[in-house]
């Protein structure tokens, strides 16, 4: 069973901390990654998405890809309240198979 | 920008009753799909298709059925609709051209007593 795993949290952070979401996945095969927010009762909205090895940086958010290890994490600077909500990290290996993790929710603490 | 627009939001319905979830993308994808979320189980894959007329099945199909006949359109349908079927169904779409992310729509939230 290809997996992608997170851990659930909830992660609390002071406001104007960096955010470290973390996601390990199993399936080498795996050729692109995706970071997805998901606020309660919402449906998930596309942050990001990496391809290649080291870091990818959107304004304060930054993904990291380990292909060796097998590693995606994402960091938010100066976290906001309104980051709050769970975030979904996901794994594909072409068009139609993409995994989703479970999430891990973030608390951002005014 | 990409739209994926699920037209029922909220649904009540009875056990046994037949129930359909339409979806429509405009953004000429090839690939859509039908996920439900349920709290702690995360995103479960209940059917795909890759082309007009064409399914496969995802991890939990049982129960549910899916219907493409144009390129925009996807439909769910519960056949006999069941209280473990009560969760939010989302609806996606992705082209694998732009990268393969996944669209999603505003999600159907699906109570059944």
């Amino acid at each position: 069973q290809k997996e992608v795993e997170q851990n659930s949290g909830p992660l609390s952070v002071p406001e104007g901390a960096i955010a470290s979401l973390n996601c390990t996945y199993s399936d080498r095969g795996s050729q692109s990654f995706f970071w997805y927010r998901q606020y309660s009762g919402k449906s998930p909205e596309l942050i990001m998405f990496i391809y290649s090895n080291g870091d990818k940086e959107d304004g304060r958010f930054t993904a990291q890809l380990n292909k060796a290890s097998q590693y995606v994490s994402l960091l938010i600077r100066d976290s906001q309240p309104s980051d709050s909500a769970t975030y979904l990290c996901a794994a594909t290996t072409g068009g139609f198979k993409t995994i989703f993790g479970a999430g891990t929710r973030l608390f951002v603490k005014a | 920008d990409v739209k994926v627009t699920q037209s029922s939001r909220y649904l009540v319905k009875r056990t046994g009753e037949k129930v359909f979830l339409e979806c429509v993308q405009d953004m000429d994808h090839e690939n859509m799909f039908w996920y439900r979320q349920d709290p702690g189980l995360g995103l479960r894959l209940i059917y795909f298709s890759y082309d007009v007329k064409m399914k496969e099945k995802g991890d939990i199909p049982e129960g549910y059925s899916v219907s493409r006949e144009k390129k925009e359109r996807f439909s769910l349908i519960l056949e006999s609709a069941s209280t473990n079927q009560t969760s939010m169904y989302l609806c996606a779409s992705n082209q694998e051209a732009e990268g393969n992310t996944i669209y999603f729509g505003e999600g159907s939230w699906l109570t059944v007593v």
